[in-house]
C-alpha cells in the first residue's frame, strides 16, 4: 500500500538546536498534516497545509507544502525536552470520491537535555 | 467531552482466540477509523466508516472485522488472533473523511 517516506527515521538532538524533517511521496496530495505522538499516547495534530507552497507556524514550528504537491517540511525551532516524540506527515487526496489519508513511518525525535 | 475513548488500554491473547477492541466518540463525528502500528510502518488504516452503517476497508483489513451501528461507537473484531497481530491500535474520528482526525490512547494488544 501507499506509504510517505519520512526522513530521518529518527534523531538525536541537544536542547536548543533546531530540527528538520521531511515527507516525500510519488503521489500528489491536496492536504498535508503533521501530527506529534507523545509516549504512550494517540497522535495529535500540530499543522494543517491545504495549499502548495503554503508557509504555517505554530508556536516554534514551522511547516511547509511542497510546490510540487509531493512533499512537505517540518521545522523545529530552539527544541526543548518535550518535543521528545513521534512526528508524522500525512496526506490527503481524492480516490475513488473520497479524501482517502495515507500516514508517513514517522521521525522519533529523542532531545538530550 | 471525553474525545475518543479504547478500551482496553492492554491485552493479551493466545493464537486463536477472538477479542473486540472498542472505541467511542463523544463528538458526533461522522467518519472513524481504525489504524495499527508498528515499528517503522507508521499508521496503516485497517477499516473506516464515513457513518452509521457504512463501513469499508483501508489498507490492512484482513483478519479484522468492523460495523458501525451507531454514529458514537465504532468496534474492531479479531476473529481468530494470530502473532502477526501483535501490534497498537488506535481509533480515530473526525466531522468528515480528510478533516482533522482525533485520536484515541490506543490498545496494546500481543497475541502468543
Amino acid at each position: 500500500g501507499q506509504q510517505l517516506n519520512q526522513s530521518p527515521q529518527s534523531m538525536f538532538i541537544q536542547e536548543g538546536e533546531d530540527v528538520s524533517m521531511n515527507c516525500t511521496s510519488s503521489s500528489i496530495f491536496n492536504t498535508w498534516l503533521w501530527y506529534k505522538q507523545d509516549p504512550g499516547e494517540g497522535p495529535v495534530l500540530l499543522i494543517a497545509l491545504y495549499k502548495a507552497g503554503e508557509l504555517t507556524s505554530n508556536g516554534r514550528l514551522t511547516a511547509q507544502f511542497g510546490i510540487t504537491r509531493k512533499d512537505s517540511f517540518l521545522n523545529i525551532s530552539a527544541s526543548i525536552p518535550s518535543d521528545v516524540g513521534i512526528y508524522f506527515c500525512a496526506g490527503l487526496r481524492n480516490s475513488g470520491g473520497y479524501q482517502k489519508v495515507t500516514f508517513g513511518t514517522g521521525t522519533k525525535l529523542q532531545v538530550i537535555p | 467531552n471525553a474525545g475518543v475513548t479504547q478500551t482496553p488500554k492492554f491485552q493479551v491473547l493466545k493464537t486463536g482466540q477472538s477479542m473486540t477492541l472498542q472505541c467511542a466518540q463523544d463528538m458526533n463525528h461522522e467518519y472513524m477509523s481504525w489504524y495499527r502500528q508498528d515499528p517503522g510502518m507508521g499508521l496503516r488504516l485497517i477499516h473506516y466508516s464515513v457513518g452509521a452503517g457504512i463501513t469499508d476497508q483501508g489498507e490492512v483489513p484482513n483478519g479484522y472485522n468492523v460495523s458501525r451501528s451507531t454514529t458514537e461507537d465504532f468496534p474492531l473484531r479479531l476473529l481468530s488472533a494470530a502473532p502477526s497481530q501483535t501490534s497498537v491500535y488506535f481509533c480515530a474520528s473526525s466531522y468528515s473523511m480528510g478533516l482533522e482526525q482525533f485520536f484515541g490512547p490506543g490498545t496494546r494488544l500481543t497475541v502468543l
